[in-house]
């Protein structure tokens, strides 16, 4: 089973608009990490956002905002007044326990705004 | 420029050579992790390594796949008897537990090996 969703696989915007990314991720573990990457056209991982699974205060940073709601199991990635440089594909990551040794990543939304 | 690096960029090789990837991760990381991704998904778990010991493997790692990291710093990943289904980005990440940017994966460029 997969450990962690995204259902959405592509999304397209205007610029301006709000977009959600949703996902969703499996876990028997009590302790776990829950992670937001983007992948731009140019290819290399940027790092987001990390979450632990005692924390499930929302956060905000600029545009972006995630929302994480253990009792659906879901970590969802929003961002405000969507503008091109967006445009990217966004990975949902997980990984159980303390000590960060294995991930897994959803299958990506890839997001495209148009002007 | 200090973050993680991998060579080569692109690899293309014929069916059944074998080959070798390096990553050379940011210098104070003890963390090293593999990654492999193709086309359309996210990137698949396949080790990592906790300074020269090799910690977890995945189940995707095959018998002709070894990985190394010899002193605890950079590291090679080794594809022997390539097959078609081998070709793939190859990632490289790395992080460190200590830090304002504790237990972020930093990613390297990946190494894009084709397999004719």
């Amino acid at each position: 089973a997969q450990k962690v969703t995204q259902a959405q696989t592509e999304i397209s915007v205007v610029e301006k608009e709000d977009v959600t990314l949703d996902c969703v991720y499996e876990t028997r573990d009590t302790t776990y990490y829950l992670f937001w990457y983007k992948q731009p056209p140019s290819g290399e991982l940027v790092f987001l956002i990390r979450r632990n699974s005692f924390d499930e205060q929302n956060e905000i940073s600029g545009r972006y905002s995630w929302n994480f709601q253990k009792s659906t199991s879901s970590f969802n990635f929003t961002i405000t007044a969507s503008q091109v440089v967006d445009s990217a594909v966004y990975f949902c990551a997980l990984s159980e326990g303390y000590n960060f040794n294995k991930f897994y990543f959803g299958s990506g939304t890839k997001l495209n705004v148009k002007p | 420029d200090t973050g993680v690096s991998q060579n080569p960029r692109h690899k293309i090789t014929k069916r059944g050579q074998n080959v070798t990837f390096r990553c050379d991760p940011i210098s104070e990381h003890n963390r090293l992790y593999w990654y492999r991704q193709t086309l359309g998904q996210g990137p698949e778990f396949l080790t990592y390594f906790q300074n020269e010991a090799q910690l977890e493997k995945s189940r995707l790692l095959s018998d002709r796949f070894s990985a190394e990291r010899p002193k605890g710093s950079f590291s090679t990943l080794e594809i022997q008897r390539t097959e078609q289904g081998d070709s793939a980005m190859y990632l490289c990440a790395s992080s460190s537990p200590r830090g304002t940017s504790a237990n972020e994966q930093f990613f390297g460029p990946g190494t894009r090996l084709t397999v004719l």
